[in-house]
């Protein structure tokens, strides 16, 4: 099992680009998740979504869309681009919501917008 | 509104000596807490949680519902435990009622020979 899988792991853009990220995992697990790692910030929790065809906003959801058309894959999308948003983008999932479940991240997508 | 503390961004300590990486937390209700690590180069992955009060990579944590905290300590440091650690607090969220993570700022430990 890969387990969570992000594509791509680098990418520089140009203000006002889009883009999409994706996060992928093998291990049928209902929740999925997206997180911006900066500096001296630890992880916050952009997007999220409890199940197929569902998203929910998390705590800076702004500047970004999500979606989750199959169960095994969370898109994060950024319609314009903006040097605020440079950052390590991290997806996780998890079986469910249970306070004592796990979650499991990905490797990472390091963003640069330039 | 959920909150973790981790007043230190950086611990550094020699081979052997102790560690004890702070965190404290702000929740309403019931809650349930876990350290994460991240080593050079490698994903975020789960260290340890205080449900299972567990012992892992000798590294412990005890919930004090008093002092609001969940410290994480190990008695005798090794240089691969050199990393960056992250306490997490899983709390109902506000926009769906479902439960999500909350976490600290981030602890990096470097432990040198």
């Amino acid at each position: 099992n890969a387990g969570v899988t992000q594509t791509p792991k680098f990418r520089v853009l140009k203000t006002g680009q889009s883009m999409t990220l994706l996060c992928a995992q093998d291990m049928n697990h209902e929740y999925m998740y997206w997180y911006r790692q900066d500096p001296g910030m630890g992880l916050r929790l952009i997007h999220y979504s409890v199940g197929e065809g569902t998203t929910a906003k998390g705590e800076f959801p702004d500047g970004y869309n999500v979606s989750r058309l199959k169960k095994q894959n969370f898109l994060l999308g950024l319609e314009s681009a903006a040097p605020s948003q440079t950052s390590v983008y991290f997806c996780a999932s998890s079986h469910t919501d249970e306070s004592n479940q796990p979650q499991h991240f990905g490797d990472g997508t390091r963003l640069s917008i330039l | 509104a959920q909150r973790v503390t981790q007043p230190e961004k950086l611990l550094s300590v020699f081979k052997g000596a102790p560690v004890e990486l702070k965190c404290n937390y702000s929740y309403s209700g019931s809650p349930e807490l876990f350290w994460y690590v991240q080593y050079s180069r490698q994903r975020l992955q789960l260290l340890l949680r205080h449900i299972s009060r567990e012992s892992i990579k000798g590294f412990t944590a005890d919930l004090n519902k008093g002092e609001t905290s969940f410290h994480l300590k190990k008695p005798f440091a090794q240089e691969e435990d050199s990393a960056m650690y992250y306490c997490a607090l899983s709390g109902t969220h506000m926009n769906s009622g479902y439960s999500t993570l909350t976490f600290g700022k981030g602890t990096m430990l470097l432990v040198s020979p």
